[in-house]
């Protein structure tokens, strides 16, 4: 079975800490992408990654900044918390960049207090 | 980024019942996918349509390509409790010398039993 996992299903958070949400794939895919979902608003990309250490920005990385060190992982960071960061973060990974399944993670629920 | 629209935003229906969600924009697609979201676990890709006018079906769910491949409809027959959750259109983009993938907001199904 193919897998994309993520670090933590929940977490809790204060104002100016700094998060590190990691993911992990075991399908060997090249891209990898992680986006933010909110009530009314959907799947909005952060950044995705296309290759190790490479990286591009999705339609809202401010506040944001990623780690590709290996092929299987991705890691989001949030430099700084903010509560307006208050959210789910899905973790996808894919053999291509757009055109092909992306397999999801099952999300990490960020809550900044 | 392109829009994607999808309607309607919420449905709660009887068990049994028939139901369609839309999935519109105004560029063509190169492809659209499906994917359903149960609570607590990422999206999960239920099809891919290629070809405009195409019809593909999985068990009770009917899904159709628009002939211009500007717009997709998901039909759900006789629908059950187990239907309930989050639908996500995407529509593949063919951008500068890649594929680029667009979420539409959703559209959240509640079947009551």
């Amino acid at each position: 079975d193919v897998k994309v996992t993520q670090s933590s299903r929940y977490l809790v958070k204060r104002t100016g800490e700094k998060v590190f949400l990691e993911c992990v794939q075991d399908m060997d895919h090249e891209n990898m992408f992680w986006y933010r979902q909110d009530p009314g608003l959907g799947l909005r990309l952060i950044y995705f990654s296309y290759d190790v250490k490479m990286k591009e920005k999705g339609d809202i990385p401010e506040g944001y900044s990623v780690s590709r060190e290996k092929k299987e992982r991705f890691s989001l960071i949030l430099e700084s918390a903010s509560t307006n960061q208050t959210s789910m973060y899905l973790c996808a990974s894919s053999s291509d960049r757009g055109l092909n399944e992306q397999y999801f993670g099952p999300g990490t629920r960020l809550t900044v207090t | 980024t392109q829009l994607l629209e999808q309607s309607p935003q919420f449905l709660s229906i009887q068990e049994g019942e028939n139901l369609t969600v839309y999935c519109n924009s105004s560029s063509v697609f190169s492809s659209l996918q499906w994917y359903r979201q149960e609570p607590g676990e990422g999206p999960v890709l239920l099809v891919t349509v290629v070809t405009g006018g195409e019809v593909k079906k999985l068990k009770r769910l009917t899904f159709q390509f628009g002939d211009a491949r500007k717009d997709s409809s998901l039909h759900i027959t006789a629908a059950q409790p187990g239907d309930t959750g989050l639908y996500l259109c995407a529509g593949v983009f063919r951008g500068a010398g890649s594929y680029q993938l667009t979420f539409g907001k959703g559209t959240k199904l509640s079947v009551i039993p």
